[in-house]
């Protein structure tokens, strides 16, 4: 099977922007979430998305969102972009059955805020 | 917010030592991980280890488990050149979620 691929790799943007980032799972899971990597927070949850419907949230504002469509792609999208959105994206895809919490993680998505 | 803490944040070993990491979390837990990162790259999953188990082998990699002391550890043994990387321990609370909640991790770097 195909891994977990995210587009795009890199990013660079300007404060006030906006983006989308996005992220397809492994076949047949349905399961996405996403998570933010920086030197100073570490790894945090943003939100995770099942069947279309955002099932769990982390602690973020709401210029954070996302969405899933019906082939369980995911997309996140950041407005009004801050210079401490500068981050590592990662989304990560699970499937259901006994290994259901064990999460596959893509690349990432690395976005720079200048 | 963190559920885990991991000791120690750097380790330095030479290749064919052993290296021992440690995570202490806060809540109880359902499951516990433990996955690997190189340098900014995308995490591979290690291992998974459930709260009523003990001890769990994958080929070089023991993991073990204290529910009653809230901690875990991952030993990698004869350890190599390509172990270097960053290794995490993750946490859920629940089978129906997908919410992981991980330690800020340790830094392994394996001297050839």
């Amino acid at each position: 099977k195909a891994g977990v691929t995210q587009t795009p790799r890199y990013l660079i943007k300007t404060r006030g922007q906006q983006v989308t980032l996005s992220c397809s799972p492994i076949s047949g899971h349905r399961s996405v979430s996403w998570y933010q990597q920086t030197p100073g927070q570490g790894l945090q949850f943003l939100f995770e998305y099942f069947s279309e419907t955002q099932r769990n949230k982390g602690n973020f504002p709401g210029r954070f969102s996302g969405r899933q469509f019906s082939n369980s792609r995911s997309e996140m999208n950041v407005s009004t972009l801050e210079l401490g959105d500068s981050a590592l994206y990662l989304c990560a895809s699970s499937g259901a059955g006994v290994t259901y919490n064990e999460q596959f993680f893509g690349p990432g998505t690395r976005l720079t805020v200048l | 917010s963190q559920q885990g803490e991991e000791d120690p944040q750097a380790l330095s070993i030479q290749e064919g030592e052993n290296a021992t990491m440690n995570c202490s979390y806060k809540t109880s837990i359902n499951n516990l991980q433990w996955y690997r990162q190189n340098s900014g790259r995308g995490l591979v999953h290690l291992i998974l280890i459930r709260s009523n188990e003990r001890e769990k082998h994958s080929g070089r990699l023991r993991v073990t488990l204290d529910t009653s002391k809230k901690s875990s550890s991952l030993l990698i043994t004869a350890s190599r050149a390509a172990d270097t990387a960053s290794y995490f321990c993750a946490t859920d609370r629940s089978s129906n979620t997908g919410k992981l909640i991980f330690g800020q991790g340790t830094t392994l770097q394996v001297k050839p």
